[in-house]
This record gives C-alpha cells, structure tokens and sequence, in this order.
C-alpha cells in the first residue's frame, strides 16, 4: 500500500535559519504530495501541493519539490520566523483504485527568536 | 467563506455513554472524514463518506459509527464511549478527484472519564 515516512519528528531553529524537512513516500501510482501545516489549537491546513515530479510548488515563503527517482519530497524556507513554529505534514495523495490520501507522522518545527 | 465547522469544540463523557461529534461544511464537497490525534500516532482515519447516504470504514473504525445524511453533514457515533477514545477529533472535506486538498476543522477535544 501507499505510505509517508518522516524521520525528522522535531527540527529546532533560530530566526532567519534555512529550513530542511524531508519526507520519503512509497506508491505504485502517480501521486501528487501535499506539505500541510497545523498551529496550535487548529485542524491542519494546506501549505502547498505538487502534482508533477520535479516541478515546485511554493507558498507563503516555503518551497517544495518531489523526486519521482528518489521517492523523495521535501519542504524548505530560506529564512523563518518565530510564526513558522508549528507541525509539518508531508501528506500523498494517489488515485489508483479511488482517491486516498496518507498523513506521514509530522515535524514538529520549533523556532526561537 | 467556505469552511468546516465542528461542534462541540470540547466535551466531557462518561464511560458507557453515547457521543455525538458534528460536522457541517459549506464547500459543496462530495468526500468528508473523520480523523482522530494522539501524540505520537499522528492523524487516523476512522470513517468517510463518499456522499449522502454512504459511509466507509478508514483505518480504526472499530468502537465508531458515521453518519452522512445530507452533503453537508457528517456525524461520529460512539456507542459506548471508552477512554481510550479520549483524543482530539477532526472532520475534513475533499473534492472527488485526484490532486485533491482537504479542509479541516478546528477539531474536537474528548474526555472519556
């Protein structure tokens, strides 16, 4: 079956730091991978999509690639901020065989000022 | 503005009692779910809804019922609350098709005494 591994289960950094979370993923279809991100007391909430291998995908700052090679997808920002402090999910969502999508485990993102 | 509203936000049970957990969305989406989230498991599914009328069981569905009577709700049934269902519950609703983002609510927090 279709599954997300992530390995980092908290990353700490000081403001203006480079961020790097990786996630690796398992499929034997065509999918398209989500970053969501949850603050505290909120549900998850989409941070950006891919839908195509080695094609980016950017929001509020924060960039992401996959590689179909690699089964890899990471997210990265240049420079964050003490507002980015909250948990990451790296997130497949694959077609074959009706719509699903796969939560990974989460990155619990801590940046101090 | 489209959104997915859970109700309570909290709620206190007994042990044996019955629980109902509501969701509305505003959306217009066809696929609705039911996650639950505990430290160091991540985000479950326990039931989701193609449309009105239908429900299927996710990954943990046991000691859990749903129930889509119309588009835009959803409902989670505890029977018999234990407290091993004390967690943090979350509705989301999706669109049909692949490439397909969820919106979450803002959850619901149950304690099982």
């Amino acid at each position: 079956g279709n599954s997300v591994t992530q390995m980092q289960g908290q990353v700490t950094l000081s403001e203006e730091e480079f961020l790097f979370i990786n996630c690796t993923y398992s499929t034997t279809g065509y999918p398209t991978l989500f970053w969501y991100v949850q603050y505290p007391g909120e549900g998850p909430q989409l941070l950006l999509k891919v839908t195509t291998a080695n094609n980016k995908g950017s929001s509020r700052g924060f960039e992401a690639t996959y590689d179909k090679g690699t089964t890899s997808f990471h997210l990265q920002k240049a420079s964050v901020q003490e507002s980015d402090s909250a948990v990451y999910y790296c997130v497949l969502g694959e077609g074959t065989g009706g719509y699903k999508v796969v939560f990974g485990s989460g990155t619990r993102l801590l940046v101090s000022p | 503005e489209a959104a997915v509203t859970q109700s309570p936000r909290n709620k206190v049970a007994v042990t044996g009692g019955k629980v109902t957990l509501s969701c509305n969305q505003t959306n217009n989406h066809n696929n609705m779910y039911w996650y639950r989230q505990d430290t160091g498991h991540g985000l479950r599914l326990i039931h989701y809804s193609y449309g009105a009328g239908s429900t299927e069981k996710g990954d943990i569905p046991d000691g859990y019922k749903a129930s889509r009577p119309s588009q835009e709700n959803f409902s989670l049934i505890l029977e018999l609350a234990t407290p091993s269902q004390t967690s943090v519950y979350f509705c989301a609703s999706g669109d049909m098709g692949a490439n397909s983002d969820y919106t979450f609510g803002s959850g619901t927090r149950l304690l099982v005494i």
